[in-house]
Order: structure tokens, then sequence, then C-alpha cells
């Protein structure tokens, strides 16, 4: 089983600054990780998939990045819709696994 | 427009059994695999079963040691999740999920249902 590490456990930004959480896989090489918003009493969100490939009306100020085993999402200017709980996923081998989650909260 | 919704959670004992259900709507249903996720109050989504389009494949986390059992009624379009000899630690918001077609991704998700096994 992958064991996805996602640092830092709590990002504090201020609105329209840049945001980057890490996710680091403990085994690799793979492109195969998601990312996931999600919004107190909301389910998850998926936001990107294949490290990079947004789904269809997530801004453009999601950027996901990486492979092997380190992968990063930045949100290049903070809105006040983007605080919230931000999940990793990896489907490079089965058993598919998330990460703990960075909370971004207003600084 | 493409909807899960699930029902069936509640409070129950421990040892006790619940099913819970899931409806779909608004996509070609037979097409996709069909997940239970669940999530632990504060903690990350953990998969907990799945299975195929056409119902004879099924497949589930370690953690339910046979005591659960997921399966699909494709003319209803609904996924079912029978659990029996819950745990405390079964406690959790679960969620019908859809996976994507093209990644193992979870595209479309329901709302949530929540079980809590207390005694």
């Amino acid at each position: 089983e992958i064991v996805l590490t996602q640092s830092p456990a709590t990002l504090s930004v201020s609105p329209g600054e840049r945001a980057t959480l890490s996710c680091r896989a403990s085994q690799g090489p793979t492109f195969k990780v998601a990312w996931y918003q999600q919004k107190p009493g909301q389910s998850p969100r998926l936001l990107i998939f294949d490290s990079s490939t947004r789904v269809t009306d997530v801004p453009a100020r999601f950027i996901g990045n990486g492979s092997g085993t380190e992968f990063t999402l930045t949100i290049t200017s903070l809105q006040s819709d983007d605080f919230a709980v931000y999940y990793c996923q990896q489907y490079y081998t089965w058993l598919w696994t998330f990460g703990q989650g960075t909370r971004v909260e207003v600084k | 427009e493409v909807q899960l919704v699930e029902s069936g959670g509640g409070l129950v004992q421990p040892g006790k059994s619940l099913t819970l259900s899931c409806a779909a709507s608004g996509f070609p249903f037979t097409r996709h695999w069909m997940h239970w996720v669940r999530q632990a109050p504060g903690k990350e989504p953990v998969w907990v079963a799945r299975v195929n389009g056409y119902g004879d494949t099924t497949e589930y986390a370690d953690f339910v040691e046979g005591r659960f059992t997921i399966s699909r009624d494709n003319a209803k379009h609904t996924v079912s999740l029978r659990m029996h000899s819950l745990r405390v630690e079964d406690t959790a918001l679960y969620y019908c999920v859809r996976r994507l077609l093209e990644a193992g991704v979870y595209d479309v998700w329901g709302q949530g249902t929540m079980v809590t096994v207390s005694p």
C-alpha cells in the first residue's frame, strides 16, 4: 500500500497570496495522483487528476504538478472560496489511498 | 444532472447490521465502477468497497473482514452496502462515489450518510 504524506498539515495564507501544498508518495515513480477539495459539511470535490489535469470548471489558479514521488498543488491567488481541506490521492497501485490532508486557512 | 443520493445510515449498537443505499441518476450507470468510501470525523477518506458495471466483480478493504457486501441493481440504478457485525471503528460518513472512466479517481460523490456505532 502506498502511503501519501501531505505537508504542511495547516497552511495559513492571506487572500490573494499563493499557496503551495505538497504530497509525497512512499513508492513511485508515478503521475497518477489526484487532488480533492473539501469544505466543511461538504463532500470532497475532484480538482485535478493525472497529476496536472484540471477537471472541467476548476479555475486555472489551481495548478497540479509533479512526478515520481513528489507532487504539489499550487493555488496561485487564493480566493475566499478556496479556504478548505485538500487531499491528494494516488491510483498508481491498488489499493488507492488518500493523504491525511492539508487545511488552508485564512491568515 | 449527475447525482448520487445515499440513505440508510443511523445509530446502531456494536454487532448489529445496517444497509446503505445509493440512488444514481444522470449518467450511463452501467459504464462505471461504483465505490463506497468512508470518512471518520476529521480524517481522510478511506476506500471501503467497489463493484464493477456488471455487478459480478466486487472487492473490499482488508478491514471489512467479510462483514460487508456491496451490490448493484442496474435496472434501478442503485448501489447497496450491507454491513453486518458493525464495530465502533466503523463509525463514519459513508459516501457513494463514481469512478471516473479514464482514471482511478472519484469524480462524483454523494452527500454521504452517517453511520454511528455506539453501545
